[in-house]
């Protein structure tokens, strides 16, 4: 599969633990886009990389969340101290830059906090 | 698997019709619009996409129509399958200022009758 792949798919978590997800772009893709999504809404962006810099991040983005991609391949996005309404969908989307970037998405990791 | 959408807006279609779903976009300065196909369980997958100097685009089954003037996107599906049940987002993204950040609608549901 040479997809967006995101791990793990599920995630069970406790309030005010902290958790961490990986996406893996596709091969050669040197934009990587997180989003979050809740039930019955579009995705929301939070936060974009070209290469391994950090070039946009949306106002979503608290101080509890950080995202990293350290060589410029796989990224991960960590949430410190989760609260119940950090359960969501979050999805990562990759995309090869230039005129027509269209963003290939993962199928998501679902975080539940309890 | 989990629902995508419960409180969704649904078209529901006969197998074999066509269908058209309806988006109204929000910022005139956005350029690029792109269609997606969001299954449950599943991230979003790219159906087609129009830059903002065209009216119309077609591929398999599909065709976008942008119209600038009332700020409103439609896709059009030909002879539609039960395959093609799903929520369907429309997004759109202001490339001019070199943001990446897609912009969601709230999507719409399709139902395929056999």
């Amino acid at each position: 599969d040479t997809g967006v792949s995101q791990n793990p798919r599920h995630k069970i978590t406790k309030r005010g633990q902290n958790v961490t997800f990986r996406c893996d772009p596709i091969s050669e893709h040197n934009r990587l886009y997180w989003y979050r999504q809740t039930l019955g809404q579009g995705p929301e962006f939070l936060t974009y990389f070209q290469n391994e810099a950090q070039l946009e991040k949306s106002r979503l983005l608290s101080d509890r969340f950080s995202a990293e991609r350290p060589k410029g391949s796989f990224s991960t996005l960590e949430i410190q101290r989760t609260e119940q309404g950090d359960s969501a969908m979050y999805l990562c989307a990759s995309s090869l830059g230039g005129l027509g970037d269209i963003q290939y998405f993962g199928a998501g990791t679902r975080l539940s906090v309890l | 698997g989990e629902s995508v959408g419960l409180h969704l807006p649904t078209l529901s279609v006969q197998e074999g019709d066509n269908s058209i779903i309806n988006c109204a976009y929000s910022n005139s300065a956005s350029d690029y619009f792109i269609w997606y196909k969001q299954e449950s369980g599943k991230g979003p997958q790219f159906i087609i996409d129009i830059r903002s100097n065209m009216d119309k685009r077609q591929g398999q089954r599909v065709t976008v129509l942008l119209n600038k003037t009332v700020k409103h996107l439609s896709l059009q599906i030909a002879a539609t399958q039960p395959g093609d049940s799903a929520v369907y987002f429309c997004a759109e993204n202001r490339g001019d200022t070199g943001r990446r950040a897609l912009t969601f609608g709230s999507g719409t549901r399709l139902q395929v009758q056999p």
